[in-house]
């Protein structure tokens, strides 16, 4: 158990819609990072948020959005779904994410199936 | 567009051989770590290596960074069913920002 708790761990819904995808880091850690993956584009690297404020940003689309919270859990926002949104959503927390190696600790993932 | 390119792509091999996995790059990176990850779990970080030409040993794991950091191996010794798994590489040049590379799937079998 790596201590960064995913939720839902399994999402079903249609093209059009929006899906909120939840994420709480291990005890302590501050920052907290979203990456996507797929067969066929492996682990994208979408965000990283650091104490609330976001620090860097990767692939991630427009009609994608997320957020960290005064207590640190962090969210992701999925809107007008696609079917090639269809992925794992990983959520990983490390202790400041500032250190160039610093260990991220990953969550379980949300599968995310768009019908 | 993977910045990280591994090799090979899938892997497959009896109990007791060697096996290699590489990692390679165009960038050059502050650090490089690697992770292994099986079905249905994250990715778990096995080792980060920051020195060029540095290189570590876990049991039975042999990871190398290359002199010029931009490129990283990780050597398995006499593979185990449990060793079986995605390996991913990911580097760092930036703080905030950690490549992954698609990742070597190994497979040990019995």
């Amino acid at each position: 158990d790596s201590g960064v708790t995913q939720t839902p761990k399994h999402l079903i819904t249609a093209t059009g819609q929006r899906v909120t995808l939840r994420c709480s880091p291990r005890s302590g850690d501050l920052s907290v990072y979203w990456y996507q993956q797929s067969l066929d584009q492996g682990l994208q690297f979408l965000i990283h948020y650091y104490n609330g404020e976001e620090r860097a940003k990767g692939n991630i689309l427009e009609r994608f959005s997320a957020q960290q919270f005064p207590d640190l859990h962090s969210e992701l926002n999925l809107s007008s779904l696609e079917l090639g949104d269809s992925a794992l959503y990983f959520c990983a927390s490390s202790v400041t994410g500032q250190l160039s190696g610093e260990k991220l600790f990953f969550g379980s993932g949300t599968q995310l199936s768009v019908l | 567009t993977q910045l990280l390119e591994q090799s090979p792509q899938f892997l497959s091999i009896q109990e007791g051989e060697n096996l290699t996995v590489y990692c390679n790059s165009s960038s050059v990176f502050s650090s490089l770590q690697w992770y292994r990850q099986e079905p249905g779990e994250g990715p778990v970080l096995l080792v980060t290596v920051v020195t060029g030409g540095e290189v570590k040993k876990l049991k039975r794991l042999t990871f190398q960074f290359g002199d010029a950091r931009k490129d990283s191996s990780l050597h398995i010794t006499a593979a185990q069913p449990g060793d079986t798994g995605l390996y991913l590489c990911a580097g760092g040049d930036s703080w905030g920002k950690l490549q992954f590379g698609a990742g070597t799937q190994v497979v040990v079998t019995p």
